[in-house]
């Protein structure tokens, strides 16, 4: 199975601020990896699929980057809106694993 | 409008069975890879299984042998049979559909099911 390392598990942060998450895969997944943002009480929701696609109707200030085995999500100007946990996915082979997280809150 | 609309979480007792529905609408479930996803109480998201639209499927190993995911294309509902429940299959279950690029691109509001005796 492949692991997918996330970090930091959490992170405070101040409006503004530029804020990165890593997802280190356990062996190479070309780009086969996705990113989602989950709110409390609701479903999580697609960001970034291949790495570095932007969802339509996502803001630009989140952007994705990487392949082979290390991967970032940034978001250039952390905004009210975007507190929240995020979650890396590969889908590279089954089972399709998720990492573990990152809860980003208010500093 | 599409959608996704889990239905059938409860709480149940170990050992038990219990049948999952997520109803689509705006969409086509048996022309779509779809799957299943859970959250445990506090913790993060754990992929289940998936069922491609040519019927092939894919479990994690916990679930293998236990749970069956199927689909119905007159209702165009996906389920989620689930067998020998654990206290550990306690969670939110959300079903996805998987998008072009594989993602999960829509998603249900999610069941709970609570395994507890």
């Amino acid at each position: 199975d492949i692991q997918m390392t996330q970090s930091p598990s959490s992170l405070s942060a101040s409006v503004g601020d530029r804020v990165t998450i890593t997802c280190r895969a356990s062996q190479g997944i070309t780009n086969n990896l996705h990113w989602y943002q989950q709110k409390p009480g609701k479903a999580p929701k697609r960001l970034i699929y291949a790495a570095s696609s932007l969802q339509s109707g996502v803001p630009s200030r989140f952007s994705g980057s990487g392949s082979g085995t290390e991967f970032t999500l940034t978001i250039s100007s952390l905004q009210p809106e975007d507190f929240a946990t995020y979650y890396c996915l590969q889908h590279n082979s089954y089972p399709l694993t998720f990492g573990q997280g990152t809860k980003v809150e208010i500093k | 409008e599409v959608q996704l609309v889990e239905s059938g979480g409860r709480l149940i007792q170990p050992g038990e069975s219990l049948r999952l529905s997520c109803t689509a609408s705006g969409f086509t479930v048996s022309s779509n890879y779809m799957s299943w996803v859970r959250q445990a109480p506090g913790k993060g998201l754990e992929w289940v299984s998936v069922i491609y639209s040519i019927g092939t499927t894919f479990y994690t190993d916990s679930v293998r042998g236990r749970f069956t995911i199927s689909r119905d294309s007159s209702e165009n509902t996906l389920f989620l049979q689930m067998n020998s429940l654990r206290a550990e299959d306690t969670a939110i279950y959300y079903c996805a559909r998987s998008g072009s690029n594989w993602e999960f691109d829509i998603w249900g509001q999610g069941t709970m099911v609570t395994v507890s005796s």
